[in-house]
């Protein structure tokens, strides 16, 4: 059964960069066919996909928020990160990692629990 | 990329049908069979209900389907049940490689 964890800060300061990682556990992220994802929910709003690496290092990311996101993957811990710059108010909200099983389907099967996220000074 | 257009409320009395659709373009929901439907109750992690338009996961109840026409695509759940009621998010791959979700639809079981 795989499981995935976020970790990092739950308070960041404006203009400051949000730094979160998910741990994969019970497979490994370089097993290929799969794209590790995070995804945000403001509160009480909608999900937003901001983007998924794969084993290798390629990206995607969501155009609304490329020019700040920087997502990487670390095969040799099973984890992988995500970094968004610049960070407002506005990028308050829960932050879940997925996995998204790519190529012949694209749906994201796994979620980790989410962690929220506050950009406050 | 535009979110998918989703309706923001639906509801229906136990027992009933419902549909929420999901309506896209030509890059995204019209150019592919990868739509997925995702369930969220209050304070939960979002649940994969659908996958492929019309595939159900193991253990996912055949209440659930799905379906695809042209540029939109469709959740319905029969038989409601009080547990259904839940926020549905519906996601498709796109032309430029990416994921989009819906804006998300509140199913209220009446």
């Amino acid at each position: 059964q795989v499981q995935l964890q976020e970790s990092g800060p739950g308070l960041v300061k404006p203009s400051q960069t949000l730094s979160l990682t998910c741990t994969v556990s019970g497979g490994s992220i370089s097993s290929g066919g799969y794209y590790w994802s995070w995804v945000r929910q403001h509160p009480g709003k909608g999900l937003e996909w901001i983007g998924y690496i794969y084993y290798s290092g390629s990206t995607y990311y969501n155009p609304s928020l490329k020019s700040r996101v920087t997502i990487s993957v670390d095969t040799s811990k099973n984890q992988f990160s995500l970094n968004l710059s610049s960070v407002t108010a506005a990028d308050t909200a829960m932050y879940y990692c997925a996995r998204v099983v790519g190529s012949s389907s694209w749906q994201l099967d796994y979620w980790g629990q989410g962690t929220l996220v506050t950009v406050s000074s | 990329q535009s979110a998918l257009t989703q309706p923001a409320s639906v509801s229906g009395s136990p027992g009933q049908s419902i549909t929420i659709s999901c309506t896209g373009t030509s890059s995204d929901v019209g150019n592919y069979k990868y739509v997925s439907w995702y369930q969220q109750h209050p304070g939960k992690v979002p649940k994969l209900m659908i996958y492929d338009v019309s595939n159900r996961p193991s253990g996912v109840s055949n209440r659930f389907s799905g379906s695809k026409s042209g540029n939109t695509a469709s959740l319905t759940i029969s038989g409601l049940q009080a547990e259904d009621e839940a926020d549905y998010y519906c996601t498709s791959y796109t032309t430029i490689s990416t994921l989009v979700f819906g804006g998300g639809t509140k199913l209220t079981v009446l």
